[in-house]
């Protein structure tokens, strides 16, 4: 049983499209989070939710849109993708406190053309 | 504003040598800091994390950490490395209450026989 999902593995699109990345955990945790990862390796925080409501949101261009239907769900929307979108996504999740681990998913490898 | 440093991009150690991955922070008071393991092509696996208390943390897979407050460090070791170490690893921290996760750029670890 995978604890922390993302959908799809990999994503190649063109410039300019829209596209969304799916996030789901069975943890039963209350909050998160979407991370971006360079092709640099460096990771940045996005977004997080904590019971479906917007807690964290990082100096992210509005073309990204994060939305959580419910707890165990957190959707990344992408519109008019651009070069500099190429990165792998994660996605995380935990109970919501500062001491609690964050359990990862495996990742969405986007390359934009 | 806190801050986590990783001065090795790259170390490169033989089987059954030890290793020693370094982390410093930039912080007022004492954060939440954690060491996280990424295999290629994986997601992020937590290896360990100090809050408080035993400043040496035990951790999975047989790695150890130690946190000096008059250093600023929290240095990452293991005694005698497996081909199956070889991966990224990454220093974080969070000081808010909805664990807002702060990277360090991360260590490439290569190991050889």
């Amino acid at each position: 049983d995978t604890a922390v999902s993302q959908t799809p593995k990999y994503l190649v699109t063109q410039m300019g499209n829209d596209k969304s990345i799916k996030c789901e955990q069975n943890l039963g945790h209350d909050t998160m989070y979407w991370y971006k990862q360079d092709s640099k390796k460096f990771l940045k925080i996005m977004f997080s939710y904590n019971n479906k409501e917007l807690i964290i949101n990082e100096t992210v261009p509005n073309r990204f849109s994060p939305k959580s239907p419910d707890k165990a769900h957190l959707n990344l929307h992408i519109n008019s993708l651009e070069l500099g979108d190429s990165a792998v996504y994660f996605c995380a999740s935990n109970q919501g406190l500062s001491q609690e681990t964050q359990y990862f998913g495996p990742g969405t490898r986007l390359l934009v053309l | 504003a806190q801050s986590v440093t990783q001065p090795d991009i790259h170390i490169t150690v033989s089987e059954g040598a030890s290793l020693e991955l370094r982390c410093n922070y930039s912080y007022g008071a004492t954060p939440y800091l954690f060491w996280y393991v990424q295999s290629p092509g994986q997601g992020l696996q937590l290896l360990l994390k100090y809050f408080s208390g035993d400043t040496l943390v035990q951790g999975i897979k047989g790695f150890e950490a130690e946190f000096k407050r008059s250093q600023s460090s929290f240095n990452l070791r293991k005694p005698s490395v497996h081909w199956s170490d070889a991966a990224e690893y990454f220093c974080a921290l969070t000081t808010d209450s909805w664990g807002k996760l702060q990277f360090g750029a991360g260590t490439q670890v290569v190991v050889t026989p």
